[in-house]
């Protein structure tokens, strides 16, 4: 079966901090993929980044990066510099290769202090 | 315009009604999705839809039905709302993609609230 965990429910950070997020998945499966989505106060999901699992490079995009490691089965979410705009709740995602269907972790809140 | 459009954005309505929600896109993208988000829950698939005539149920689907009227169009139906089922209600869409690998673009939600 396949499986998120978000273990951090709520986050605060003052602004212009570092944050990191983190995900862990469980899946049999040697090929899968991974994603992240913001969704902000106004309630839309945002897709972020996609991950290959045999694409083990780490991506950075402008304040964002990401770290996936599959020898721990994790896919962490580092905002570096915070700004009070990343205030949002943040899903880790699995998606298989037998088909489309998406497995959500149950999401991080993240609050940045002005 | 919005890409993935669901109607109503908003709903309150009584235990024992009929509810559909609806969902349009405008991606040309074959695959639709409908999920529910609740508190402390994230994101849990009710059905998906691969193409027009294909019809999947996903984790929770009892209590919900659905109907992929065109590519473009995936509507959820309540038969007989309880309130357990108020919820966030998302409408996802995804090209097929050489790899299944494609992310899902999500409508703005619509939020049902059953008295």
């Amino acid at each position: 079966a396949q499986k998120v965990t978000q273990a951090q429910t709520e986050i605060s950070v003052v602004e212009k901090e570092d944050v990191t997020l983190d995900c862990v998945y469980e899946t049999r499966d040697t090929t899968y993929y991974l994603f992240w989505y913001k969704q902000p106060p106004s309630g839309e999901l945002v897709f972020l980044i996609r991950r290959n699992s045999f694409d083990e490079q780490n991506e950075i995009s402008g304040r964002y990066s990401w770290n996936f490691q599959k020898s721990t089965s994790s896919f962490n979410f580092t905002i570096t510099a915070s700004q009070v705009v990343d205030s949002a709740v943040y899903f880790c995602a699995l998606s298989r290769v037998s088909g489309n269907q998406f497995y959500f972790g149950t999401g991080t809140s993240l609050t940045v202090i002005p | 315009d919005a890409d993935v459009t669901q109607t109503p954005r908003n709903r309150i309505t009584k235990t024992g009604k009929r509810i559909m929600l609806e969902c349009s896109q405008t991606k040309g993208h074959d695959r639709m999705y409908w999920y529910r988000q609740d508190p402390g829950l994230g994101l849990r698939l009710i059905y998906y839809s691969f193409d027009v005539k294909d019809i999947n149920k996903g984790e929770i689907s009892d209590g919900y039905s659905v109907s992929r009227q065109a590519q473009a169009k995936f509507s959820l139906s309540l038969e007989s709302a309880i309130p357990n089922q108020t919820a966030l209600y998302f409408c996802a869409t995804s090209d097929r993609g050489a790899l299944n690998n494609q992310p899902q673009h999500f409508g703005d939600g619509t939020r049902l609230s059953i008295l």
